[in-house]
């Protein structure tokens, strides 16, 4: 079974400044099977990122993703009052089928 | 535009039973690989089950904790997705969302969840 590892688990950070979300897995995972969601209270999750770093339909170009192998990272570049909400990295595998780490929660400062 | 509705949760004894539905609409149901996503009280996101589409053999699949316990089925003539939870245990408590995607790897699209609280 594949386990990711996100982190930090809280982030405070003001709007405009930079965020950076790390998600650790541990197995190689294939670029293709990695996804991020935001998650407002609430609400379902959204999906933002696939592919680890293709941006889903809507998604504003402040959102990134990147990494390969065992280590990805969601970048916000410039936060907007609208980002801080809870983010999940997922993996597509087996047994289980899908995997998704315990979630960073982007609070402001 | 894509939309799930699901509905069916509520209060439940540890031992019981319940249905879930979950109804789609905005995109072809039959051809649509379905899963399960639950979400404890406070907690993280934990996939339950998927089932394929019937034309790609109707495969089910589920999470450890719930195999055996919980059946995935759907009846493409009513676009509908359901989940029937049996043995029901504390730990299920969650809000349980239907979900899919264009790719099998990720879900896109997300109803609005339902709540299962097993308690005595």
């Amino acid at each position: 079974e594949i386990v990711l590892t996100q982190s930090p688990g809280t982030l405070s950070l003001s709007p405009g400044e930079r965020a950076t979300l790390s998600c650790s897995a541990s197995q190689i995972v294939s670029s293709t099977y990695l996804a991020w969601y935001q998650q407002k209270p609430g609400q379902a999750p959204r999906l933002l990122i696939y592919g680890a770093s293709t941006r889903a339909t809507g998604i504003p170009d402040r959102f990134s993703g990147s990494g390969s192998g065992t280590d990805f990272t969601l970048t916000i570049s410039r936060l907007e009052p609208e980002d801080f909400a809870v983010y999940y990295c997922q993996q597509y595998g087996s047994s289980p089928m899908y995997t998704f780490g315990q979630g960073t929660k982007l609070e402001i400062k | 535009e894509v939309h799930l509705v699901e509905s069916g949760g509520g209060l439940v004894k540890p031992g019981g039973s319940l249905r879930l539905s979950c109804v789609a609409s905005g995109f072809t149901f039959s051809n649509a690989w379905m899963s399960w996503v639950r979400q404890a009280p406070g907690k993280g996101l934990e996939w339950v089950g998927r089932i394929e589409s019937k034309t790609d053999g109707g495969t089910t699949d589920y999470a450890a904790p719930v195999k055996g316990r919980f059946t995935i089925s759907r009846d493409d003539s009513k676009n509908t997705l359901f989940l029937q939870m049996n043995s029901l245990k504390t730990e299920d408590t969650a809000v349980y969302y239907c979900s899919t995607g264009y790719d099998i790897n990720y879900f896109d699209y997300w109803g609005q969840g339902t709540l299962v609280t097993v308690s005595s």
